[in-house]
């Protein structure tokens, strides 16, 4: 079983930058393939980026290459995104979730709700 | 990008049958999972590679289809089952979702 703990809810203004932690807890494989899911109020799901293990890449949505930035630190089982240039638009819930069988989602964070305001 | 459609909205009582289609605008193979969410909460892994049930899921939820066509059928509904379902295709990125198909009671 894996468990996936995000940090807390976070307000921003636009402009600014938000760094979202996923903390992983349980048993698993040491390379991980964590992937970054958001929704808006009352939308639907959109996959932003993740890392794929078995060629060690980074992917990332064409529509927010520039703007994201996501990491894993391995001694402490935490990854992380952070989104820059934050508009109103990036007001969402943000998730972390384990990639398996290539790429579905089997494990999922809490999320952490993103506001983005003036 | 390869864009996933799913069927609209459905309402239906306790005991029915009830299946959900998603369509691929290209063809996926059997790339494709599908997740159940309900309010305020994160999705849950249904199925994967388009037929396989995920551990622990009823054996009422059954996924079919390959290339572009694919159904989620729930075959009992359960008062636990209302909720909203997506599917998701992994064939290539960027990862797609569908717009979501919310599962009313009747």
């Amino acid at each position: 079983q894996v468990h996936l703990v995000q940090s807390g809810a976070e307000v921003k203004k636009p402009g600014a930058s938000v760094k979202v932690s996923c903390k992983l807890t349980g048993d698993f494989p040491t390379q991980l393939s964590i992937h970054w899911v958001r929704q808006g109020p009352a939308k639907g799901l959109e996959w932003m980026g993740g890392f794929d293990p078995e060629d060690g890449e980074t992917t990332y949505a064409q529509k927010f290459q520039g703007r994201i930035i996501t990491t894993e630190d391995t001694s402490t089982d935490t990854a992380y995104m952070e989104l820059s240039s934050l508009r109103s638009e990036d007001t969402a819930m943000y998730y972390c979730a384990r990639g398996v069988v290539k790429g579905s989602f089997d494990f999922w964070g809490q999320g952490t709700l993103v506001t983005v305001s003036s | 990008d390869i864009q996933m459609t799913q069927s609209p909205n459905v309402s239906a009582s306790v005991g029915d049958r009830v299946s959900i289609t998603c369509r691929a605008s290209q063809s996926i193979s059997s790339w494709l999972a599908w997740y159940q969410q309900k309010p305020g909460r994160a999705p849950k892994f249904l199925i994967y590679r388009a037929s396989s049930l995920e551990r622990g899921v009823p054996v009422r939820f059954s996924g079919s289809g390959s290339g572009t066509e694919f159904t989620l059928t729930i075959s009992s509904l359960q008062p636990d089952d209302f909720a909203t379902y997506y599917c998701q295709q992994y064939k290539s990125y960027p990862y797609t979702f569908g717009q979501g198909t919310k599962l009313e009671i009747k």
